[in-house]
Formats: C-alpha cells, sequence, structure tokens
C-alpha cells in the first residue's frame, strides 16, 4: 500500500521567512513524488517533481529515501506564495496510481 | 487552450436523485481519472482510463456510481442514488499516458446533496 503523510495543516509565516511543508511516505518500491499546488480560485497544478530535479518559484524538494521524506522548502516566503499544497506519491510503472496527501495550507503575511 | 473542461461547476440535488458530471480532457491525451475530494482531504482516486478503457476501477464505489468514456474523449461520471455522504469536489485530470507524467486537472464540480 501507498501513504503520503502531511502532518501539518496550516503555516504561517511572514513574508521573507524560510518555508519548509513536511511530506513522508510509505511505498515498499521506488516511488516518484510530487507536489501539487491549488492556488485561490484556481485548479490545482503540478508545482514540481522529484525525478525533474528543478527549482520552481523558488522551491526546492529533496527526496530523503533514509526518512521517506519529500519536504518542500523555500528560503525567503512571498505572498504570492500563500496556496494549499498537496504532496503526492506514485508508485513504479503504467499501472501505478497518484496518492494524494491530505495537503497544508500555507499562509504568507506581509 | 482551455485545459481540461469541467460542468457542471455546481450541483446541490437531494438525496436519492442522480447526478452526472461530465469532462473533455485536453486534446490528444490518453489517460483520464476521476478523482473525488472531500472537504479538509487530498484527492482520491475514483477510476482511471486508458482511452476508452477502464484499467483501474478498484476506488469506485460500483453499487451507485458509474462511469464512461465513449471514443475515448469524454467521460461522465454518474452517482445514481445520490447519498448524503458524496458531497464533495469531483475533479476530472488527463495526462498524455499514464505513467510518471504530469496530471492537468479541471476546475472540479463541487456535488452538495442534502
Amino acid at each position: 500500500a501507498q501513504r503520503v503523510t502531511q502532518p501539518e495543516k496550516l503555516l504561517s509565516v511572514f513574508k521573507g521567512a524560510p518555508v519548509e511543508l513536511k511530506c513522508n511516505y510509505s511505498y515498499s518500491g521506488s516511488p516518484e513524488l510530487f507536489w501539487y499546488v491549488q492556488y485561490s480560485r484556481q485548479r490545482l497544478q503540478l508545482l514540481l517533481r522529484h525525478i525533474s530535479r528543478e527549482s520552481i518559484k523558488g522551491f526546492t524538494a529533496d527526496l530523503n529515501k533514509g526518512e521517506t521524506s519529500f519536504h518542500l522548502k523555500k528560503p525567503f516566503a512571498q505572498e504570492e506564495d500563500s496556496a494549499m499544497y498537496y504532496c503526492a506519491l506514485s508508485g513504479n510503472g503504467a499501472n501505478s496510481k497518484l496518492t494524494f496527501g491530505k495537503g497544508i495550507t500555507l499562509s504568507v503575511r506581509p | 487552450e482551455a485545459g481540461v473542461v469541467q460542468s457542471p461547476r455546481y450541483k446541490i440535488i437531494e438525496k436519492k436523485q442522480p447526478v452526472a458530471f461530465w469532462c473533455n480532457p485536453i486534446s490528444g491525451h490518453n489517460t483520464l481519472y476521476w478523482y473525488r475530494q472531500n472537504l479538509g482531504q487530498g484527492p482520491e482516486l475514483l477510476i482511471r482510463y486508458e482511452n476508452e478503457e477502464a484499467v483501474d476501477d478498484s476506488q469506485l464505489p460500483k453499487d451507485r456510481f458509474s462511469a464512461e468514456r465513449l471514443k475515448g474523449v469524454d467521460s461522465t461520471l454518474k452517482i445514481q442514488p445520490a447519498e448524503l455522504g458524496d458531497s464533495a469536489v469531483y475533479l476530472c485530470a488527463s495526462s498524455p499516458r499514464a505513467g510518471f507524467y504530469e496530471q492537468y486537472f479541471g476546475p472540479g464540480t463541487r456535488l452538495t446533496v442534502t
């Protein structure tokens, strides 16, 4: 079985502060991990994925297989980062499904 | 490009009534997904189509839910009869094919069952 845990429901920070959104997963093989984001009044969209190893909008996420974590980080939060963030996991192969965590609301105050 | 299109955006029905949701995926995307998102939760997969074939419907409550994807393009998800617990946002997504591809989501249909 595959599972994604986002232990916090809300993170509130001031503009310019560092951000870390936690994500832990459970999967017996080698998963692919994603972060999806939903801004206010917009649809759910991909922010970044482990396999790409990119930094998107200043966000990065490192897969730590030892700790089974894929935390999302940004050194200096901006007000426009305020949104709902979901960590998601896909197992191996074409028949795998995407499993989402419960999500966390990031609020960046001016 | 309009992206994934869903209709209606909102639906309010009484329990025991039927309801249907429609989805038009991004042109050329072979894989189509239906998710249900309950309040305070992440999306949960109900069914996945590869072209017109349902390849994963293990999470679909088949006693009251049905889906179809005729001609491998548009898809319809139906609930009959609806129950109070079916109140949720129903999301449609598509991707070029299955696997580690990005899924593109529609705006969702918010269903309220009274």
